[in-house]
């Protein structure tokens, strides 16, 4: 059973397009995120849930929009994909403790823009 | 603002050395968690151990070993006779404690590590 899985795994698609990336934990947390990583490696936090609502936002243009239906489930859509924007998409979800929470992450989404 | 340094881009080891990952932070908060990750060849992000500002105890797990030293802001991992399955990219982050609920891990640049045979 995976612990945070998220779909797609790959996503190919032209600029322009609209994408979105879902993402499902059952380990019981009330806390989840999104990261990006870029090509040199590079992990930083976009955005972050607590029991559906929004925690943190960071300077992640407004194409970017999150949506939590419910606690163990945080979707990330994508408006008017720019070449930029290609990626790998991480979710993760945490205890909320406070800072010391530790991430368990998905498999990742691997979002290319051509 | 907080900071991680991993000036280690890349390090090469043959199988059965040891290996220490640095890891230099920056923050202003007293209180603060730090974190070590594993990225291996297939993309995983792993987590390997959480320490706390006012724990500097050193901890030990299997042939891992962390070395927490609070007066150099440092937080260095070594791995004790390596092993290929050990190849990947290695991630130390810092979380501050004043984020309410949400763990915001700042990473640093990641440390590849390669074990030959």
């Amino acid at each position: 059973d995976t612990a945070v899985s998220q779909t797609p795994k790959y996503l190919v698609t032209q600029m322009g397009n609209d994408k979105s990336i879902k993402c499902e934990q059952n380990l019981g947390h009330d806390t989840m995120y999104w990261y990006k990583q870029d090509s040199k490696k590079f992990l930083k936090i976009m955005f972050s849930y607590n029991n559906k609502e929004l925690i943190i936002n960071e300077t992640v243009p407004n194409r970017f929009s999150p949506k939590s239906p419910d606690k163990a489930h945080l979707n990330l859509h994508i408006n008017s994909l720019e070449l930029g924007d290609s990626a790998v998409y991480f979710c993760a979800s945490s205890h909320g403790r406070g800072g010391a929470g530790e991430l368990f992450f998905g498999e990742g989404s691997r979002l290319t823009v051509l | 603002a907080q900071k991680v340094t991993q000036a280690q881009t890349e390090i090469s080891v043959v199988e059965k050395e040891d290996v220490t990952l640095d890891c230099v932070y920056e923050t202003r908060d007293t209180t603060y968690y730090l974190f070590w990750y594993k990225q291996p060849p297939s993309g995983e992000l792993v987590f390997l151990i959480r320490r706390n500002s006012f724990d500097e105890q050193n901890e030990i797990s299997g042939r891992y070993s962390w070395n927490f030293q609070k007066s150099t802001s440092s937080f260095n991992f070594t791995i004790t006779a390596s092993q290929v399955v050990d190849s990947a990219v290695y991630f130390c982050a810092l979380s501050e404690a004043k984020t309410g609920t949400a763990s915001k891990l700042t990473f640093g640049t990641g440390t590849r590590l390669q074990v030959t045979l």
